[in-house]
């Protein structure tokens, strides 16, 4: 069981430039979330999803967007990076609502 | 009033004390609590669930107070490796039972 996984583990980015954030799991969850964390602070959700073909936006959607076409799959694509975007970005799954949730490592993203 | 509020810290305990931390949350109608530790540069993980009634794994001990909205965490006979970040997580919001994180407490334990 890998759990929780995400690619890359490190990027830098041009502003202007594009990118996904790959995150996969494979415990059969049917919740999985997007945070963003920047220094010092708390997670902030960017997006989640409750199964496949299902998405909602969090706190701080603006400048991403997801799909989930299988249950595994949750990627996160940003479109035209900024300075702003510069974050460690996690992916969690849970079970279902209110359960407990599992992280995968993050991705440090450096937009300049 | 934030949603999840926490004292970021850092709360600096020698070895041995015993130090405690508060959350306090707005969402009278949330539903589920945790505590998860999150060490530097890496992913938060489960510490443990916090239960109504109250619940103890080991050290550490976790408390609900639904009437003035707060949860807590009291860990005794601090240790070196317990130094971490604590982040406090609050589901239902809006009734989808969406978590919410606290900033997070930082915990430096020192010989």
């Amino acid at each position: 069981n890998a759990g929780v996984t995400q690619t890359p583990k490190f990027r830098i980015l041009k502003i202007g430039q594009s990118m996904t954030l790959q995150c996969a799991q494979d415990m059969n969850h049917n919740y999985m979330y997007w945070y963003r964390q920047d220094p010092g602070m708390g997670l902030k959700l960017i997006y989640y999803s409750v199964g496949a073909g299902i998405t909602d936006k969090g706190e701080v959607p603006n400048g991403y967007n997801v799909s989930r076409s299988t249950t595994e799959d949750f990627p996160l694509r940003l479109e035209l990076a900024a300075p702003s975007q510069t974050s460690v970005y996690f992916c969690a799954s849970s079970r279902s609502s209110g359960e407990t949730q599992y992280f995968g490592p993050g991705t440090r993203l450096l937009v300049l | 009033r934030k949603e999840v509020e926490q004292d970021p810290g850092p709360f600096n305990v020698p070895e041995g004390a015993t130090v405690a931390f508060n959350c306090t949350y707005s969402n009278s109608a949330s539903q589920s609590f945790f505590w998860y530790r999150q060490d530097c540069r890496k992913e938060p993980k489960l510490l443990m669930s916090v239960y109504s009634s109250g619940n103890e794994d080991g050290r550490f001990t976790a408390q609900l107070n639904r009437a003035s909205q707060y949860i807590s965490l009291l860990i005794r006979d601090s240790k070196l490796s317990d130094s971490a970040t604590y982040l406090c997580v609050v589901n239902g919001r809006g009734g989808s039972y969406i978590p919410t994180f606290g900033r997070g407490t930082s915990l430096i334990v020192h010989p």
